[in-house]
């Protein structure tokens, strides 16, 4: 099976820190994503990569930058934390080819102070 | 922009029954349309992926259809059970168009109680 490990399942951070949420994928997925879920707003993308240094801003890219410099992982970036960034963060992987569809992680918590 | 509609919001119902979930979207040009469950506080897991050549998928007690004219899939559950309860959210990823490779377009999700 396709694993999708998001490296922290709850974060409390504090106003103004830089935030790293990291994933990684172990089926040489193409494609990764970043999403954030908040009640009433369903899951909005951040920001998607279909190539290792490749990137492009989802609906949502403000406060958040990304790094993939490795094919398995996707790291989403918080350069200062506000509370207005408090959400549930879901990374996906899928192939490029999209047989099997996306696999999500477990998802991150992340509460800012 | 893909829009992408769940009817209903939130559904409780009685254990054994048979359900119909749906989910519309507005761009009939897509790749494939996936099924996905999320458990409260959970990340979300892959039911089933219908692609845009295919009339339905099965797994189990879950049947997933889809009618790409129309912009309508539908997920039944049969003889439902508690186990059940939790989110159900429709998503689709529409043809390759420059930069919207690969992603998909969320529903809201229906909301599933199933009670003993």
């Amino acid at each position: 099976d396709v694993k999708v490990t998001q490296s922290s399942r709850y974060l409390v951070k504090r106003t103004g820190e830089k935030v790293f949420l990291e994933c990684v994928q172990d089926m040489d997925h193409e494609n990764m994503f970043w999403y954030r879920q908040d009640p009433g707003l369903g899951l909005r993308l951040i920001y998607f990569s279909y190539d290792v240094k490749m990137k492009e801003k989802g609906d949502i890219p403000e406060g958040y930058s990304v790094s993939r410099e490795k094919k398995e992982r996707f790291s989403l970036i918080l350069e200062s934390a506000s509370t207005n960034q408090t959400s549930m963060y879901l990374c996906a992987s899928s192939s490029g080819v999209d047989i099997y569809g996306y696999t999500f992680g477990s998802g991150t918590r992340l509460t800012v102070v | 922009k893909q829009e992408v509609t769940q009817i209903p919001a939130a559904l409780s119902v009685p254990e054994g029954e048979n359900l119909v979930l749906n989910c519309s979207f507005t761009d009939s040009a897509i790749y494939n349309l996936q099924w996905f469950r999320q458990d409260p506080g959970k990340g979300l897991t892959s039911l089933l992926l219908i692609q845009s050549s295919q009339r339905e998928q099965t797994s189990g007690r879950l049947n997933a259809s889809l009618d790409k004219s129309s912009g309508r899939s539908t997920l039944y559950i049969a003889a439902s059970q508690p186990g059940d309860s939790a989110t159900y959210l429709c998503a689709v990823r529409l043809e390759y168009r420059g930069s919207t490779l690969g992603r998909l377009y969320f529903g809201r999700g229906t909301q599933l109680t199933v009670w003993p």
